[in-house]
């Protein structure tokens, strides 16, 4: 079984911290993911990586950065914590070979930012 | 760019009954997946059936099956023999070239029983 694991389940920070989620994957994927989940908007793209030291722009990069220094652990960095990055984070990996492949996604950090 | 709407934000249904849940989408791609994930409470998304564009059968995995209108941009889920296991937040998605995913805005799903 393909398994996604992130750091964290829940997490409270303060207004102007770094905030650090990380996330692994045991399936040797070349691609990895960071989307937020908020009420009513479904997932939303925030980056992605499709191999080691890359990384792309999804939808809403902004107040966020990654870091893939190995293939298994993709991690995102809020540089400033603000109040409206309180979100659901959900991170996947998939393997690029083919369109139709499904993603696999980890259990979800829930940020609250005071 | 593709969009997913889900009209539908909380359904209800009885156990053992049929639900079915609406999605549209748009996209520009000839070539795309289709997807419904499921995320249950505090629990990991996972995937519950796909659908490939060029196929006109509409796909079915054991209850739950899909009504796939490719010229009506239409995704619809059917669950028969709802179960209290159902109970989750449903999430219709389009995969474009890139593997990257679209998602919807989510339906809330409640089985009653």
């Amino acid at each position: 079984d393909v398994k996604v694991t992130q750091s964290s389940r829940y997490l409270v920070k303060r207004t102007g911290e770094k905030v650090f989620l990380e996330c692994v994957q045991d399936m040797d994927h070349e691609n990895m993911f960071w989307y937020r989940q908020d009420p009513g908007l479904g997932l939303r793209l925030i980056y992605f990586s499709y191999d080691v030291k890359m990384k792309e722009k999804g939808d809403i990069p902004e107040g966020y950065s990654v870091s893939r220094e190995k293939k298994e652990r993709f991690s995102l960095i809020l540089e400033s914590a603000s109040t409206n990055q309180t979100s659901m984070y959900l991170c996947a990996s998939s393997s690029p070979r083919q369109l139709q492949e499904t993603q696999y996604f980890g259990p979800g950090t829930r940020l609250l930012v005071l | 760019a593709q969009t997913v709407t889900q009209s539908q934000p909380e359904m209800s249904v009885q156990e053992a009954e049929t639900v079915t849940l609406s999605c549209t989408y748009d996209t520009s791609e000839s070539d795309y997946y289709l997807f419904w994930y499921k995320q249950p409470p505090s629990r990991q998304m996972i995937l519950v059936i796909r659908q490939e564009a060029y196929k006109q059968q509409n796909a079915t995995e054991n209850r739950f099956s899909v009504n796939f209108q490719k010229a009506a941009k239409s995704f619809s889920l059917k669950i028969s023999d709802s179960q209290l296991g159902d109970a989750a937040m449903y999430f219709c998605v389009i995969n474009n070239a890139g593997n990257m995913l679209t998602f919807g805005g989510g339906t809330r799903l409640m089985v009653k029983p």
